[in-house]
């Protein structure tokens, strides 16, 4: 059962257009997210969080958006850039035991 | 600060064979997570090691075990090793000690072949 997913295994954006990444979840104890970015041969690095508490983080250009209703978390980039070019994973966690519950993720293609 | 290293960065065994992959966190980091990664399977959780006890666990066979040091350095060892267990893995250090989330940081990974 799959607690957090990403339904586009693929992006394709051109450059200088605003990116969204998408991300639902199941698990209504979910009540932290974060987002993290990887390149090939690299292991994956924080890109942002976001707490339930809020609905809205931002930084630089990467903000992510919380709808707890709808229990769905995007993360966009604007402009995109050809060094966002990256594999983006969504993961979440509970306040029960922390544990980071990942997606499958997303490959994002910028185009020049 | 250094960041998390993982030793060997790549690794082929055959079947039946055993390995066992190394981590090492960022200074001052006690908590370490592993994680396996196959294509389309995103990152699955192995276990998590805080203060030489194992905290957390996922859904994987007994074959798969690892362990902590005092010095809060990692291995993950994998015994009777079958084609499936092909994958990077990946292991994560953060400063959690308890009560709340914390940022994970990953090391590059081990790319492990089971020919």
């Amino acid at each position: 059962d799959q607690q957090v997913k990403q339904n586009s295994p693929s992006l394709s954006v051109q450059e200088g257009r605003i990116s969204i990444l998408n991300c639902d979840y199941t698990n209504s104890m979910f009540d932290y997210f974060l987002w993290y970015k990887k390149y090939p041969a690299e292991g994956p690095t924080f890109l942002i969080s976001i707490s339930s508490i809020k609905d809205k983080n931002e930084d630089g250009r990467f903000t992510v958006f919380l709808n707890k209703s709808a229990k769905h978390l995007s993360l966009h980039i604007v402009p995109s850039q050809p060094g966002d070019s990256a594999v983006y994973f969504c993961a979440a966690s509970a306040r029960s035991n922390y544990q980071l519950i990942w997606g499958a993720g997303t490959k994002l293609i910028i185009k020049p | 600060k250094a960041g998390v290293t993982q030793t060997p960065r790549y690794l082929i065994k055959t079947r039946g064979q055993q390995v066992t992959l190394s981590c090492s966190p960022i200074s001052g980091h006690r908590s370490v997570s592993w994680y396996q990664q196959t294509p389309g399977q995103g990152l699955q959780f192995l276990f998590e090691y805080f203060s030489e006890t194992q905290r957390n666990k996922g859904n994987f066979p007994g074959r798969f075990s690892g362990r902590q040091f005092s010095n809060s350095r990692s291995e993950m060892n994998v015994s009777t090793l079958e084609l499936g267990d092909s994958a990077l893995y990946l292991c994560a250090s953060s400063s959690r000690t308890s009560g709340n989330t914390d940022t994970q940081y990953f090391g590059p990974g081990t790319r492990l072949t089971v020919l």
